[in-house]
This record gives structure tokens, sequence and C-alpha cells, in this order.
């Protein structure tokens, strides 16, 4: 059983233009989620994090949203630039359980 | 900043060969995992540890072993290689287990 879903195995988006990446989780005891980047060849990096307690996070071009009553997060890239273009994994972590990752959504920005 | 450190980056073996491979972080971190990653499936975790002298197992411990003997190091190892363990190893660290995890580049193991 998948906890944590990335439904869209890519998404292609314009230079300058938003990019919305969506995550929904199954398990309610999932009280933070992290977001990493992967390019090629390379290991994860992290990105972005948000607790439950919060609904929103921002960094930069970088903003995380929480629907914890939907069990979805989205991470929003503006302006999207070229060197974004990367593989995003979604991932989350609570209670006993430790971090748990989906599969992952490519994302390639168009110059 | 070194960071986290695998060694090898790549490997061959044939079915029933052993190896092991290293892991190494330079951030003094307590945490440290092992993850698999295979196409089509998000990154899974086989063993980590909470701190030296420890390990516990993940999601998919089977056909591995794991040893912390010090702080910096957690080492992975396959007794007895077979295909399906044919993947992409990644090692990881955290200060803590709620803390963002340090990856390393991975290591490319082939099981012929």
């Amino acid at each position: 059983d998948q906890q944590v879903k990335q439904n869209s195995p890519s998404l292609s988006v314009q230079e300058g233009r938003i990019s919305i990446l969506n995550c929904d989780y199954t398990n309610s005891m999932f009280d933070y989620f992290l977001w990493y980047k992967k390019y090629p060849a390379e290991g994860p990096t992290f990105l972005i994090s948000i607790s439950s307690i919060k609904d929103k996070n921002e960094d930069g071009r970088f903003t995380v949203f929480l629907n914890k009553s939907a069990k979805h997060l989205s991470l929003h890239i503006v302006p999207s630039q070229p060197g974004d273009s990367a593989v995003y994994l979604c991932s989350g972590q609570g209670g006993s359980e430790k971090l748990v990752f989906g599969k992952g959504m490519k994302l390639t920005v168009n110059p | 900043n070194a960071g986290v450190t695998q060694t090898p980056k790549f490997r061959v073996l044939k079915t029933g060969q052993s190896m092991t491979l290293l892991c190494a972080q330079d951030m003094n971190h307590e945490y440290m995992y092992w993850y698999r990653q295979d196409p089509g499936m998000g990154l899974r975790l086989i063993h980590y540890s909470v701190g030296e002298g420890t390990t516990a197992k993940g999601e998919v411990p089977d056909g591995y072993n794991v040893s912390r003997l010090k702080k910096q190091n957690f080492l992975l190892g396959l007794e007895s290689a077979a295909p399906s363990q044919t993947s992409v190893y990644f090692c990881a660290s955290s200060a803590q287990g709620s803390e963002p995890q340090h990856f390393g580049d991975g290591t490319r193991l082939s099981i012929l």
C-alpha cells in the first residue's frame, strides 16, 4: 500500500510560469512532510518542509501547501527556471513511521 | 564539505557473491539510513541506525545486513547477492530523526 502518492509522473512548464507538483498521503500519523529534488546520477537534496501545525511554508520561489483534511500537499515553484528541471520527491513521516517517499515527479522547465 | 560519501559508485557482481557498500558522513550525524531505488518505485528504506552501535530494520531488510561500528560509517552488506538486488543504493544521514536527511550520490549495483 503506497502511503505517499505522486500520481502524475511528469510535468512540463514554460520558463517563468508556475509549476505545481501534487502529493497525496494515506497515513494519518504523518505530521511532517519534506520535498526533495533529485538530479540524474546524484542523490536527493532537501528542498523544503512543512509541519502539520502549518498549512503553508515558503522559501524563496518555493512554497509548500498542506491540506490535512484532504491529506494533500502541493509544491509551488514561481517563477519556474530551467535549472528547476529535476525529479521531485514528496515524503512524509510521523509517529513511529520512518520517512516514506513517493515515486517522484519529473519536472521539465522549457526555456 | 564532503557530506555523505558512498563507496563504490558502481559495481557488477555475479549471483552468490558478497560485497559491502560503505557510507561515510562528516557531519557528526546520529542517524544514518540505507535506501534502495528501483524503476517506478520510490526510495525504500532497507536498514537504519539511530546512533553508533545500533541498527534497525526498515521496510525491505531481507538479504541485507548492516553495521555501525563508528558513528561516521554505516556499512551495508550483501552476503549472497541475487539479481533482485540489482538497484541504486542511497545512503543518508540526519542529525535527528525529524531533521532533513542528507544523501550520498548513490551506488549503482548490478547483479548478473
